[in-house]
């Protein structure tokens, strides 16, 4: 069975500083994504990581992925307040992109404070 | 921009009632998911598709039924809620690697 395990699972961190949330999965796979959810709301995709050394970068957000590892990491760099939320990784088990759905983190819920 | 739907975003229903959660998409995605997630939670998948007449049960055991009869429709039935039940519900479809998500159904079962 395959396990995706994140952590932290709850960060505080002030405006300013930076910090990694760690992905740790179980199997092989050279397929993982990185989203985004607020309170209440929908999934947002952050980054899509499809090979080993895959690195992506959106603002002050930075996903890479190393399949040898099963590690992915999502780095914050000089946090705002905006960023707060919660952030999952999920893997594709079949490396088939998806086709049989993503198994999920428990998620990093995140909270920048000024 | 991708473009799916789910109906209706909130439902509060019942005991024994029997519901159906909609979801469509207009990009014409063979594949589609329904995951569960509770608040706070991960999200667990509960059925999926990989095309018309194509469907199959995900990892998390549910009591919920699912169809695919056209490309861009895949609804959720409950034949008879059970507070249980209560969750939010996530319809997606991808393609080319990428899975999109709906809005959500938010359930809550009296």
């Amino acid at each position: 069975e395959l396990k995706v395990e994140q952590n932290p699972l709850f960060l505080s961190m002030q405006e300013g500083k930076n910090y990694t949330i760690y992905c740790n999965y179980s199997t092989t796979s050279d397929r993982l994504y990185w989203y985004r959810q607020d309170p209440g709301k929908s999934l947002e995709s952050l980054f899509v990581l499809l090979s080993n050394g895959a690195v992506k970068q959106e603002g002050r957000l930075m996903a890479s992925l190393d399949t040898k590892a099963r590690l992915s990491t999502l780095h914050i760099t000089a946090a705002v307040h905006d960023l707060s939320a919660t952030y999952f990784c999920a893997v594709d088990p079949y490396s088939g992109g998806g086709a049989d759905g993503l198994t999920f983190g428990k998620g990093t819920h995140l909270i920048i404070q000024p | 921009e991708a473009d799916i739907y789910q109906t209706p975003r909130y439902l509060v229903i019942g005991t024994g009632k029997k519901i159906t959660l909609e979801c469509s998409q207009t990009m014409g995605h063979d594949k589609m998911y329904w995951y569960q997630q509770d608040p706070g939670m991960e999200l667990h998948l509960i059925h999926y598709s990989y095309g018309v007449n194509s469907t199959e049960k995900g990892d998390l055991s549910s009591e919920s039924t699912v169809s695919r009869i056209r490309t861009e429709h895949f609804p959720l039935t409950l034949e008879s809620a059970r507070p249980s039940h209560t969750s939010q519900y996530l319809c997606a479809s991808s393609a080319y690697n990428e899975q999109f998500f709906g809005p959500g159904t938010r359930l809550t079962v009296l």
